[in-house]
């Protein structure tokens, strides 16, 4: 299974929406809605934001939301605001997982 | 409350062995799989191996096939990674996290690989 592919940094301005993709083999993304996202800030674990493509744990912002179109998985942050400023990184999963490269988002 | 926490890393030379460890509280550990996912330094997050609620299916990255092994203990809610024939770019940051979507991290235990 090879590396999912996201872009290296998405930027915005406080208020916009950004998106992030995320894009793979039709085994990885296109047959499966097991996408999930995650959020790194500096020195600390993991979060995860988004699962099953579009489903968010309890307690992550509906600012952020999921989506899929063929071979590409998306991530939205709406609203964008400071403390978004992290890495994400998108996760398939067939047999095994594959995370993607990770993107790093920074609030301008 | 779902904590999991790593332990077991350290500074270990080239072709030796180390064993991590990931222990789980606040959850009914024995029915849910368990990852191992790490992060060498500056990098992003590389998925290791996983190991089904009970046991019986095991799968593993590429880059640690026939080198490593997981395991678990469903009496001592631990999942244990046994790492042989360890390399430099075995150096990470290692973390367990908690089923399908892994929904919950540890902090992470660091294994240094170097002479």
């Amino acid at each position: 299974q090879s590396a999912l592919t996201q872009p290296a940094s998405v930027s915005g301005s406080p208020g916009q929406s950004i998106t992030i993709s995320c894009t793979g083999a039709s085994s990885e993304i296109g047959s499966y809605s097991r996408v999930s996202w995650y959020q790194q800030h500096p020195g600390k674990a993991p979060k995860l934001m988004i699962y099953g493509g579009n489903k968010r744990p309890s307690g992550v912002s509906n600012r952020f939301s999921g989506s899929k179109s063929g071979n590409t998985a998306s991530l939205t942050i709406s609203g964008l605001q400071a403390e978004d400023e992290a890495h994400y990184y998108c996760c398939s999963y067939a047999t095994t997982w594959v995370f993607g490269g990770g993107t790093k988002v920074t609030v301008l | 409350q779902v904590q999991l926490v790593e332990s077991g890393g350290g500074v270990v030379q080239p072709g030796r062995s180390l064993r991590l460890s990931c222990a789980g509280s606040g959850f009914t550990f024995s029915s849910v799989g368990i990852h191992w996912v790490r992060q060498a330094p500056g990098k992003g997050l590389e998925w290791v191996a996983v190991i089904a609620y009970d046991g019986s299916d095991k799968y593993y990255a590429d880059s640690v096939k026939g080198r490593f092994i997981i395991s678990r203990d469903n009496s001592k809610n631990t999942v244990s990674l046994q790492m042989n024939s360890l390399r430099a770019e075995d150096t990470a940051l290692y973390y367990c996290s908690l089923g399908n979507d892994m929904d919950v991290w540890g902090q992470g235990t660091t294994v240094t690989v170097s002479s």
